[in-house]
């Protein structure tokens, strides 16, 4: 099984902030990893596909990079809205696993 | 509008039987693989499985086989979950999402989620 690695787990961060997520594979996955973001009380929802493009009505102040092990999420400037737990998911072979999450907080 | 409406709320004691559900509409069901997630409350996402309607083609993540079963209906645009028996730590979210239409694409809808306690 292909395993994720996000870091940090908790990131404390201001509005306006540049934030940075990193998702490490335990194996070559290429490009295909996503990115979702959760809110409290609410279903995960897609963010970036295809580990760089952004899903349709997604702000562009989300992008995604890398490729093979290193992957990265970053948001531009951070708005209020963007509180919340982001987690990689691996979209090759079986299991689609999860990473842990990173929970974004103020 | 592609919409995934999940069953709600499910309250069982331990070794009891359960089967959830989730029905698509708004899009052609049987084209898009249907996975189910799994939440305990407070911790992370875990994958469990995944089933094609058109022919129910399934897989399972290896912590979860033998342990549940995902099946569809695709006379009624419905993929169902379910459990012979249950433990307390079934506890938990259960999430369906549609996958898109590229493996590379990802989960693009999903449902409110049920929420299942197991309970004596």
């Amino acid at each position: 099984d292909i395993q994720l690695t996000q870091s940090p787990s908790f990131l404390s961060a201001s509005v306006g902030d540049r934030v940075t997520i990193t998702c490490r594979a335990s194996q070559g996955i290429g490009s295909f990893l996503a990115w979702y973001q959760q809110k409290p009380g609410k279903a995960p929802s897609l963010l970036i596909h295809t580990a760089s493009t952004l899903q349709s009505g997604v702000p562009s102040r989300f992008s995604g990079s890398g490729s093979g092990t290193e992957f990265s999420l970053t948001i531009s400037s951070l708005q209020p809205e963007d509180f919340a737990t982001y987690y990689c998911q691996v979209l090759t072979g079986y299991p689609r696993t999860f990473g842990q999450g990173t929970k974004v907080e103020i | 509008e592609v919409q995934l409406v999940q069953s709600g709320v499910e309250v069982r004691k331990p070794g009891e039987s359960l089967k959830i559900s989730c029905q698509g509409s708004g899009y052609s069901f049987v084209k898009y693989w249907i996975s189910w997630v799994r939440q305990v409350p407070g911790k992370g996402l875990e994958w469990m499985g995944i089933i094609y309607p058109d022919d129910s083609d399934t897989r399972y993540s290896p912590s979860f086989q033998g342990q549940v079963t995902i099946s569809v209906d695709k006379s009624i645009n419905t993929a169902y979950l379910q459990w012979d028996s249950l433990r307390a730590s079934d506890t938990a979210i259960y999430y369906c999402a549609r996958r898109a239409v590229y493996s590379s694409q990802g989960s693009d809808y999903w449902g409110q989620g049920s929420l299942v306690i197991v309970s004596s």
